[in-house]
């Protein structure tokens, strides 16, 4: 079962748009990550943002953690044709003796030229 | 330093077989997990090792099994192979149990 659900599915934006995506988990989480997977490859650590982080950044990527909504978002600004991928949130759970750290259905993020 | 490694990169079983995946974590990761990726979806996990000792199990049934060796190295084995089977199987490493994942390219299986 998919701990994180990621919104939209898909997304279509000009190059140098910014693009935005946003995550929504169920359960208390330790950390939550982003990860970029370019189609039919390994994933990408992108960023991670502990639960008593509000706001990160990398670059040209922000992430917000709202942890009361239990919701995460991903901001990429000045989108270029290689931020072409899918991009995935992933959770580590917190008080939990099991330890997995759980992929949402990700965001198919396309920059047209 | 060498990324994390899997083999074989592709692989073609029939209905009923047993396969058996490899993976060599990062130098000093002690740390690994494997993941199924069925296209479209995101990774589902399947395990977790730390330290040569199974630290989390997902929603797979028992014909999933997985090892880590005293270097550190993984092994995921799959046994009476089902067509649903067929994937992306992706090896991670980490230093600890919950931080940043590292990903091998994986291991594509197809069961026909």
């Amino acid at each position: 079962s998919q701990q994180g659900e990621e919104d939209p599915q898909a997304l279509s934006i000009q190059e140098g748009e910014n693009a935005t995506m946003n995550c929504s988990y169920k359960t208390s989480i330790n950390n939550l990550q982003w990860y970029r997977q370019n189609s039919g490859r390994g994933l990408v650590h992108l960023i991670l943002i502990r639960s008593n982080e509000r706001e990160k950044h990398s670059g040209r990527l922000r992430v917000t953690l709202d942890t009361s909504k239990k919701s995460s978002s991903l901001l990429i600004t000045a989108s270029r044709a290689a931020d072409t991928a899918s991009y995935f949130c992933a959770t580590a759970p917190a008080y939990s003796s099991a330890s997995k750290i759980i992929f949402g259905s990700g965001t198919r993020l396309s920059i047209r030229p | 330093d060498a990324g994390v490694t899997q083999s074989p990169t592709h692989l073609i079983k029939t209905r009923g077989q047993h396969v058996t995946l490899r993976c060599s974590p990062i130098s000093g990761h002690k740390s690994v997990s494997w993941y199924q990726q069925v296209l479209g979806q995101g990774p589902q996990f399947i395990f977790q090792y730390y330290e040569k000792e199974e630290r989390g199990r997902g929603n797979f049934p028992d014909r999933f099994s997985a090892r880590q060796f005293p270097n550190y190295s993984s092994e995921l084995n799959v046994n009476a192979l089902l067509l649903g089977d067929s994937a992306l199987y992706l090896c991670a490493s980490s230093t600890g149990i919950i931080g940043e994942l590292f990903f091998g390219e994986g291991s594509r299986l197809t069961v026909l």
